[in-house]
């Protein structure tokens, strides 16, 4: 079955305090891997697109990486408004259909 | 342009009554998918539906549940005889095709009393 695991389930940080966040998957093939943004009572908000192993991308202080079996969210100096859950998805190669495979997410929070 | 529209934001209903949830996909997207977000739990896919066509409902509740997409207007997601189990946040998201990133509206929390 397919399957993407998290982890750590919830992470602590200092603020400036660099980590990162681990989103393992099991697919029978990978189309894309997707990170998402979760604040408290909103919606997921859209941060990266990864498709091949090697790729990284990055947005302000956070940086996408991925590997053939996981890939990597890491937060370097974070600040406090960097606090949410971070979501990772990925989309299976032989689904024409757009459908998502979510993890548990992490929750982040960063203390000034 | 306007990002994924979901309301109401917040529905209550009693046991045994329908709730609609309706979505307005961004400007130019013509892809639509559901999504469930239970307490402590993740978001699960439910159905995947282009304009008056459901693509992939492999999610969906075989009872109960039902989506459209119709050529004008919302996509709705209709529960039907609603139950405490049916208490959830309920996301929906829009893409411009089946293989672009998709973006998520602010959701539906439906609570069931």
């Amino acid at each position: 079955e397919d399957q993407v695991t998290q982890s750590p389930e919830a992470l602590r940080l200092q603020e400036g305090e660099s980590s990162s966040l681990n989103c393992s998957y099991t697919v029978s093939g990978l189309r894309g891997l997707f990170w998402y943004r979760q604040d408290p009572g909103k919606g997921p908000e859209f941060l990266f697109t990864l498709y091949s192993a090697g790729e990284e991308k990055e947005k302000e202080r956070l940086k996408a990486t991925l590997t053939k079996k996981e890939s990597f969210l890491h937060i370097t100096a974070p600040k406090p408004e960097d606090s949410a859950t971070y979501l990772c998805a990925v989309q299976e190669f032989t689904s024409n259909t757009g459908k998502l495979i979510f993890g548990q997410g992490t929750t982040l929070q960063v203390k000034p | 342009n306007a990002g994924v529209m979901q309301n109401p934001r917040h529905l209550v209903r009693r046991r045994g009554q329908e709730a609609r949830l309706r979505c307005s996909p961004m400007k130019g997207h013509s892809h639509v998918y559901w999504y469930r977000q239970l307490p402590e739990e993740g978001l699960k896919f439910m159905v995947y539906l282009q304009k008056e066509n459901i693509i992939d409902e492999s999610g969906m509740p075989k009872e109960r549940f039902s989506a459209e997409f119709p050529k004008e207007g919302p996509s709705i997601l209709r529960i039907q005889q609603v139950v405490r189990g049916d208490s959830a946040a309920y996301f929906c998201a829009s893409s411009r095709d089946w293989n672009t990133e998709a973006f998520f509206g602010q959701g539906t929390r439906l609570t069931v009393v």
